[in-house]
């Protein structure tokens, strides 16, 4: 079955500093991968997607994801991170080679930025 | 072009009642998915809905209900309420079989 394990709760960062948000994914193929932020209160934002091709994805707000396959992984990176970063964050992932547009997420990473 | 839209935004129902949510695709979108958020469950995806069929199901009770219209637009019910069913609801649309899913800002049911 598929799964996304988001090990990290709760992130606490310093304004300026880079940011790293770990994401591991159970698939028996290769899975359509996507990061979403959702602010309080509001819906999910999509940041940026993997569906094939260049593992190194680029997004908006200057996010980027890097897919490695062989641990399953699909971090998501800021080189300078902003007091509006501050969210929560969500992995999920999308089945392939199928009719549907079913997404599995994680738990969420909730980032904290301290001035 | 717009969004997706969801309305209500807010609503508050007690125990036993029933409710209809619903949700606008953006314009184009043939697909349509819900889920229920909440902060012990998480994110969990409820139906989905492409071309007024319902083709994806998740693990809820038959109180759940959905549907499409020939327009995209859906609508999902809840009957006979219960406390745990506050939540936050969300409705993604797509525009293909398997695409990119675009959030609405959700439904916050709150059932007392």
């Amino acid at each position: 079955a598929q799964s996304v394990t988001q090990p990290d709760i709760h992130i606490t960062v310093s304004e300026g500093a880079s940011l790293e948000l770990r994401c591991n994914y159970s698939y028996g193929a290769t899975p359509y991968l996507f990061w979403y932020v959702q602010s309080p209160g509001q819906g999910l934002q999509l940041l940026l997607k993997y569906f094939s091709g260049d593992t190194l994805v680029q997004g908006i707000k200057g996010f980027e994801a890097e897919f490695k396959r062989s641990q399953s992984s699909f971090n998501l990176r800021k080189p300078s991170v902003h007091w509006s970063d501050a969210a929560e964050y969500f992995c999920a992932v999308g089945a392939t080679g199928g009719a549907t547009n079913k997404l599995i997420f994680g738990t969420g990473t909730l980032l904290a930025v301290q001035p | 072009k717009a969004g997706v839209t969801q309305t209500p935004r807010y609503l508050i129902k007690t125990r036993g009642q029933q409710v209809t949510l619903s949700c606008s695709p953006i314009s184009g979108h043939r697909s349509v998915s819900w889920y229920q958020q909440t902060p012990g469950q998480g994110l969990q995806f409820l139906f989905e809905y492409f071309s007024e069929t319902q083709r994806n199901k998740g693990n809820f009770p038959g109180r759940f209900s959905g549907r499409q219209f020939s327009n995209s637009r859906s609508e999902m019910n809840v009957s006979t309420l219960e406390l745990g069913d506050s939540a936050l609801y969300l409705c993604a649309s797509g525009s293909g079989s398997t695409d990119t899913q675009y959030f609405g800002p959700g439904t916050r049911l709150t059932v007392l």
